[in-house]
């Protein structure tokens, strides 16, 4: 398998602009988690899927964010309007439960957001 | 409150030398601990894990420990290597209203000079 795979890998805006990224997640797996990294905050939770099924978006900044995943192999973080306070690097990552719930994270490489 | 937190922020070592990173919870009801390895650019990729029945764990040259009487866990690099240069991030998963959640931990850089 691939991996999960991110797009893009670097974007670079304006403020007041919509930025979508996307993911494709390992095949099989059943959970996905759109993570977020600063160097100030680490990484961050925010949002995560189970079954295609949006489980927990309670580490979502703002409304200007949002998230679907219309099929097990997509899902997109689309923000709208972006502000520089968003620039981070967005991370994709996906899992098979496993017992007990000790599951590995498989991270993509990433979508560095750059919000000018 | 569950937190995770990890000792030293950062750390400078010569190659061939080894080097211990800690991690620190109040997580409860623990579940497990995860290491993993995060090169710049990258995303974090699994070293270990570690559940409430394992005290030591190896995979290579990275060796990690869990004592879940003090909730303290280390992870020892021996003979370090360039490719060791890294942050290292402690994550512990807690079963919480029927869904297991990650507290993560704010990552040890490593760097490892020649």
């Amino acid at each position: 398998d691939a991996g999960v795979i991110q797009s893009p890998r670097h974007e670079v805006t304006e403020m007041g602009q919509e930025v979508t990224l996307r993911c494709k997640p390992i095949s099989g797996h059943d959970y996905l988690f759109w993570y977020r990294q600063t160097m100030m905050r680490g990484l961050e939770l925010l949002i995560y899927f189970n079954n295609n099924v949006p489980i927990d978006d309670s580490g979502m900044p703002e409304d200007r964010f949002s998230a679907k995943m219309p099929n097990a192999s997509f899902s997109t973080l689309k923000i709208q309007p972006s502000e520089p306070r968003d620039s981070a690097v967005y991370f994709c990552a996906s899992k098979l439960l496993g017992t007990g719930g000790i599951g590995e994270l498989f991270f993509g490489e990433g979508s560095r957001l750059t919000v000018l | 409150k569950n937190q995770v937190e990890q000792s030293p922020q950062s750390l400078i070592i010569l190659e061939g030398k080894n080097c211990t990173l800690q991690c620190n919870y109040t997580v409860s009801p623990f579940s497990n601990l995860r290491w993993y390895k995060q090169d710049t650019g990258r995303g974090p990729v699994s070293l270990t894990i570690m559940t409430f029945s394992e005290n030591t764990k190896s995979n290579g040259r990275y060796t990690a420990t869990l004592d879940a009487d003090t909730k303290q866990s280390s992870l020892h690099i021996t003979a370090s290597q360039l490719s060791d240069s890294a942050s290292y991030i402690c994550v512990v998963s807690a079963l919480m209203d029927s869904n297991y959640q990650l507290i993560w931990g704010a990552g040890t850089k490593l760097i490892i000079k020649p």
